[in-house]
Protein backbone atom coordinates (compact mmCIF):
# COMPACT_ATOMS: atom_id res chain seq x y z
CA UNK A 1 0.00 0.00 0.00
CA UNK A 2 0.85 3.53 -0.43
CA UNK A 3 2.35 5.62 2.18
CA UNK A 4 2.43 9.23 1.94
CA UNK A 5 5.17 11.06 4.83
CA UNK A 6 5.03 14.75 6.08
CA UNK A 7 7.59 14.74 8.19
CA UNK A 8 7.27 18.87 9.65
CA UNK A 9 4.23 19.23 11.15
CA UNK A 10 4.75 22.87 12.15
CA UNK A 11 6.72 25.42 10.13
CA UNK A 12 6.61 29.19 10.05
CA UNK A 13 7.77 31.78 7.58
CA UNK A 14 8.45 35.05 7.59
CA UNK A 15 6.15 37.39 4.73
CA UNK A 16 8.12 37.62 2.05
CA UNK A 17 10.53 34.74 2.37
CA UNK A 18 10.43 31.30 0.61
CA UNK A 19 9.65 28.11 2.60
CA UNK A 20 9.81 24.60 1.84
CA UNK A 21 7.51 21.90 2.78
CA UNK A 22 8.72 18.41 2.80
CA UNK A 23 6.97 15.34 1.46
CA UNK A 24 8.15 11.61 0.70
CA UNK A 25 5.73 8.82 -0.31
CA UNK A 26 6.29 4.88 -0.98
CA UNK A 27 5.03 2.93 -4.14
CA UNK A 28 6.05 0.62 -6.00
CA UNK A 29 4.12 1.95 -9.25
CA UNK A 30 6.10 3.81 -11.88
CA UNK A 31 2.01 6.15 -13.26
CA UNK A 32 0.99 8.11 -10.43
CA UNK A 33 0.16 11.71 -9.41
CA UNK A 34 1.18 13.76 -7.02
CA UNK A 35 -0.62 16.56 -5.08
CA UNK A 36 -0.75 19.44 -2.89
CA UNK A 37 -3.39 20.72 -1.29
CA UNK A 38 -4.14 23.79 0.79
CA UNK A 39 -6.85 24.14 4.32
CA UNK A 40 -6.95 27.83 5.57
CA UNK A 41 -8.55 28.25 8.84
CA UNK A 42 -12.09 28.35 6.64
CA UNK A 43 -11.05 24.69 6.10
CA UNK A 44 -11.92 24.36 2.40
CA UNK A 45 -9.14 22.19 0.61
CA UNK A 46 -7.90 23.93 -1.90
CA UNK A 47 -5.80 22.28 -4.90
CA UNK A 48 -1.98 24.08 -4.79
CA UNK A 49 -0.46 22.07 -7.85
CA UNK A 50 -0.80 18.86 -9.41
CA UNK A 51 2.25 16.47 -10.98
CA UNK A 52 1.90 13.74 -13.44
CA UNK A 53 4.76 11.12 -12.45
CA UNK A 54 5.69 10.78 -15.98
CA UNK A 55 6.69 14.19 -16.59
CA UNK A 56 9.91 15.04 -16.01
CA UNK A 57 9.30 18.84 -15.46
CA UNK A 58 8.31 20.26 -12.46
CA UNK A 59 5.02 21.62 -11.90
CA UNK A 60 4.57 25.36 -10.99
CA UNK A 61 1.66 27.74 -10.48
CA UNK A 62 2.37 31.36 -9.60
CA UNK A 63 4.52 31.28 -6.25
CA UNK A 64 4.11 27.89 -5.67
CA UNK A 65 6.66 25.33 -7.24
CA UNK A 66 7.87 21.44 -6.61
CA UNK A 67 10.70 19.77 -6.88
CA UNK A 68 9.96 16.61 -7.86
CA UNK A 69 12.60 13.69 -7.40
CA UNK A 70 10.69 10.24 -9.06
CA UNK A 71 14.16 8.09 -7.84
CA UNK A 72 14.02 9.33 -4.50
CA UNK A 73 9.98 9.23 -3.99
CA UNK A 74 10.47 13.03 -3.06
CA UNK A 75 7.63 15.64 -3.54
CA UNK A 76 8.66 18.88 -1.87
CA UNK A 77 6.72 22.20 -2.20
CA UNK A 78 8.19 25.38 -2.56
CA UNK A 79 6.69 28.65 -1.72
CA UNK A 80 8.28 32.22 -2.90
CA UNK A 81 7.11 35.60 -1.63
CA UNK A 82 5.07 34.16 1.34
CA UNK A 83 1.73 35.97 1.99
CA UNK A 84 0.04 35.79 5.02
CA UNK A 85 -3.32 34.01 3.14
CA UNK A 86 -0.48 31.20 2.44
CA UNK A 87 -1.49 30.35 6.27
CA UNK A 88 -3.00 26.96 6.58
CA UNK A 89 -2.45 23.30 6.98
CA UNK A 90 -0.96 21.81 3.79
CA UNK A 91 -1.36 18.28 3.07
CA UNK A 92 0.79 16.31 0.53
CA UNK A 93 -1.24 13.21 -1.39
CA UNK A 94 -0.11 10.62 -3.68
CA UNK A 95 -2.95 8.73 -6.49
CA UNK A 96 -2.69 5.72 -8.41
CA UNK A 97 -4.86 6.47 -11.85
CA UNK A 98 -9.05 5.88 -10.65
CA UNK A 99 -7.98 5.44 -7.52
CA UNK A 100 -8.52 7.05 -4.07
CA UNK A 101 -5.87 10.03 -2.76
CA UNK A 102 -3.71 8.89 -0.31
CA UNK A 103 -2.79 11.66 2.21
CA UNK A 104 -0.17 12.56 4.73
CA UNK A 105 -0.57 14.02 8.27
CA UNK A 106 -0.09 17.62 6.78
CA UNK A 107 2.23 20.34 7.75
CA UNK A 108 0.60 23.94 9.67
CA UNK A 109 2.50 26.77 7.94
CA UNK A 110 2.14 29.90 9.46
CA UNK A 111 3.34 33.16 7.96
CA UNK A 112 4.15 35.82 10.30
CA UNK A 113 4.40 39.48 9.18
CA UNK B 1 -10.80 25.34 -11.21
CA UNK B 2 -13.59 23.12 -10.86
CA UNK B 3 -16.45 24.13 -8.36
CA UNK B 4 -17.78 21.77 -5.82
CA UNK B 5 -20.77 22.51 -2.85
CA UNK B 6 -22.14 21.25 0.15
CA UNK B 7 -24.69 21.49 2.07
CA UNK B 8 -25.36 22.67 4.53
CA UNK B 9 -22.54 24.12 5.78
CA UNK B 10 -23.53 23.20 9.21
CA UNK B 11 -25.85 21.19 11.09
CA UNK B 12 -26.89 21.17 14.76
CA UNK B 13 -29.39 18.25 15.23
CA UNK B 14 -30.66 15.95 18.71
CA UNK B 15 -29.33 12.45 18.81
CA UNK B 16 -31.10 10.05 16.95
CA UNK B 17 -32.48 11.94 14.39
CA UNK B 18 -30.78 11.74 11.03
CA UNK B 19 -29.08 14.09 8.66
CA UNK B 20 -28.33 14.67 5.14
CA UNK B 21 -25.40 15.93 2.99
CA UNK B 22 -25.45 17.17 -0.32
CA UNK B 23 -22.64 17.15 -2.58
CA UNK B 24 -22.54 18.60 -5.79
CA UNK B 25 -20.08 19.09 -8.92
CA UNK B 26 -21.10 22.61 -10.37
CA UNK B 27 -19.45 22.73 -13.02
CA UNK B 28 -18.41 19.11 -14.59
CA UNK B 29 -19.55 15.79 -14.56
CA UNK B 30 -18.38 12.93 -11.61
CA UNK B 31 -19.04 9.37 -11.99
CA UNK B 32 -16.74 9.25 -8.81
CA UNK B 33 -17.27 11.06 -5.34
CA UNK B 34 -15.69 10.74 -1.97
CA UNK B 35 -16.80 11.50 1.44
CA UNK B 36 -14.21 12.06 4.32
CA UNK B 37 -14.36 12.96 7.94
CA UNK B 38 -11.82 15.24 9.47
CA UNK B 39 -10.87 15.76 13.28
CA UNK B 40 -9.60 18.96 14.24
CA UNK B 41 -5.31 19.27 13.40
CA UNK B 42 -5.93 16.20 11.71
CA UNK B 43 -5.71 14.51 7.94
CA UNK B 44 -8.76 13.67 6.04
CA UNK B 45 -10.03 9.82 6.79
CA UNK B 46 -11.72 8.52 3.73
CA UNK B 47 -15.08 7.30 4.42
CA UNK B 48 -16.16 5.87 1.17
CA UNK B 49 -16.36 6.09 -2.22
CA UNK B 50 -19.55 6.96 -4.32
CA UNK B 51 -19.96 5.60 -7.60
CA UNK B 52 -23.32 6.99 -9.84
CA UNK B 53 -25.64 4.47 -10.61
CA UNK B 54 -23.74 1.33 -7.88
CA UNK B 55 -23.20 0.67 -4.48
CA UNK B 56 -20.69 2.84 -2.71
CA UNK B 57 -17.39 1.10 -1.52
CA UNK B 58 -16.98 1.81 2.19
CA UNK B 59 -13.87 2.16 3.79
CA UNK B 60 -12.36 -0.99 6.75
CA UNK B 61 -14.75 0.39 10.07
CA UNK B 62 -17.12 2.46 8.56
CA UNK B 63 -20.48 1.16 9.00
CA UNK B 64 -22.57 1.39 5.67
CA UNK B 65 -25.53 1.53 7.20
CA UNK B 66 -24.63 4.17 9.60
CA UNK B 67 -23.58 6.08 6.73
CA UNK B 68 -25.82 5.98 4.06
CA UNK B 69 -24.95 7.46 0.56
CA UNK B 70 -26.43 7.72 -2.84
CA UNK B 71 -24.84 8.97 -5.86
CA UNK B 72 -28.00 9.43 -8.18
CA UNK B 73 -26.68 11.89 -10.69
CA UNK B 74 -23.53 12.77 -12.44
CA UNK B 75 -23.10 15.59 -10.32
CA UNK B 76 -24.99 15.18 -7.15
CA UNK B 77 -24.18 12.22 -4.48
CA UNK B 78 -25.25 12.44 -0.75
CA UNK B 79 -24.02 11.10 3.08
CA UNK B 80 -26.96 10.51 5.11
CA UNK B 81 -25.64 9.82 8.60
CA UNK B 82 -28.41 8.22 10.31
CA UNK B 83 -29.62 7.82 14.20
CA UNK B 84 -27.08 10.37 14.76
CA UNK B 85 -25.24 10.68 18.28
CA UNK B 86 -22.37 13.01 19.79
CA UNK B 87 -19.77 10.55 18.80
CA UNK B 88 -20.92 11.11 14.82
CA UNK B 89 -20.13 15.31 15.51
CA UNK B 90 -17.49 16.30 13.23
CA UNK B 91 -16.75 17.73 10.12
CA UNK B 92 -17.13 16.31 6.84
CA UNK B 93 -16.10 16.95 3.66
CA UNK B 94 -17.07 15.50 0.44
CA UNK B 95 -15.02 15.84 -3.05
CA UNK B 96 -15.32 14.75 -6.70
CA UNK B 97 -13.30 13.37 -9.20
CA UNK B 98 -13.06 15.40 -12.61
CA UNK B 99 -11.66 12.32 -14.75
CA UNK B 100 -10.53 14.10 -17.57
CA UNK B 101 -7.26 15.65 -14.98
CA UNK B 102 -7.59 12.58 -12.91
CA UNK B 103 -7.86 15.27 -9.97
CA UNK B 104 -10.14 15.63 -6.66
CA UNK B 105 -11.87 19.20 -6.18
CA UNK B 106 -13.11 19.43 -2.59
CA UNK B 107 -16.26 20.88 -1.18
CA UNK B 108 -16.11 23.51 1.58
CA UNK B 109 -17.58 20.86 4.17
CA UNK B 110 -19.91 20.27 6.55
CA UNK B 111 -20.02 20.57 10.22
CA UNK B 112 -22.50 18.37 12.59
CA UNK B 113 -22.98 18.67 15.83
CA UNK B 114 -25.02 16.05 17.48
CA UNK B 115 -26.36 17.21 20.79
Amino acid sequence: AQTVTQSQPEMSVQEAETVTLSCTYDTSENNYYLFWYKQPPSRQMILVIRQEAYKQQNATENRFSVNFQKAAKSFSLKISDSQLGDTAMYFCAFMSPGDKLVFGAGTILRVKS
Amino acid sequence: GAVVSQHPSRVICKSGTSVKIECRSLDFQATTMFWYRQFPKQSLMLMATSNEGSKATYEQGVEKDKFLINHASLTLSTLTVTSAHPEDSSFYICSANRQAQETQYFGPGTRLLVL
